[in-house]
């Protein structure tokens, strides 16, 4: 396609599910990354892929977030054991690498935990 | 540690007014800087970029930023707004292909 993908655009979730958030790149962006936007706030890193590698992973918020991008392409954002302080919107960003490093951003997923 | 600052949470401008938003950025090496804006409900989407040279950069929408290194700012500045220049403004740093660090933003609101 020709930008960034996410899906679900929103998803709602009852305390304590898990949910997995999908990240589509645009085709041939090297680096992907996830931030997560609370209401009213500025985006937030939470992690980043070069290829498949997790190559930083500090901004994970806790051990219940979990990222991977197995074939180095599209990624998933998991959060398992889903808290209300875990309702924002998750955005993914990708960028060639071997270029210019400006980030394309896709639309976002909206969580919300009830 | 780096960070950046929006000193302004939310700007008003006449339609046709002239527009700056302000951005002061604390980073360690030499900073690409960035703007986005955002729309309600949607992603962010890049207006300009700044990575070395010419310090004062033109972007989409007849947006454009200029760099101060003295001031480690970069303002972006509007000579006339649109009403559909209404949106959420970020300004970011970075250094090569590493994660963005944002400003909260500044909302942006246009009256007739």
């Amino acid at each position: 396609g020709a930008g960034v993908s996410q899906s679900p655009r929103y998803k709602v979730a009852k305390r304590g599910q898990d949910v997995a958030l999908r990240c589509d790149p645009i085709s041939g962006h090297v680096s992907l990354f996830w931030y997560q936007q609370a209401l009213g706030q500025g985006p937030e890193f939470l992690t980043y892929f070069q290829n498949e590698a997790q190559l930083d992973k500090s901004g994970l918020p806790s051990d219940r977030f979990f990222a991977e991008r197995p074939e180095g392409s599209v990624s998933t954002l998991k959060i398992q054991r889903t808290q209300q302080e875990d309702s924002a919107v998750y955005l993914c960003a990708s960028s060639f690498h071997y270029g210019t490093p400006e980030q394309y951003f896709g639309p976002g997923t909206r969580l919300t935990v009830t | 540690a780096q960070s950046v600052t929006q000193p302004d949470i939310h700007i008003t401008v006449s339609e046709g007014a002239s527009l700056e938003l302000r951005c002061n950025y604390s980073y360690g090496a030499t900073p690409y800087l960035f703007w986005y804006v955002q729309s309600p409900g949607q992603g962010l989407q890049l207006l300009l970029k700044y990575f070395s040279g010419d310090t004062l950069v033109q972007g989409i929408k007849g947006f454009e930023a200029e760099f101060k290194r003295s001031q480690s700012s970069f303002n972006l500045r509007k000579p006339s707004v649109h009403w559909s220049d209404a949106a959420e403004y970020f300004c970011a740093v970075g250094a090569g292909n590493t994660p963005l660090v944002f400003g909260k933003g500044t909302r942006l609101s246009v009256i007739a």
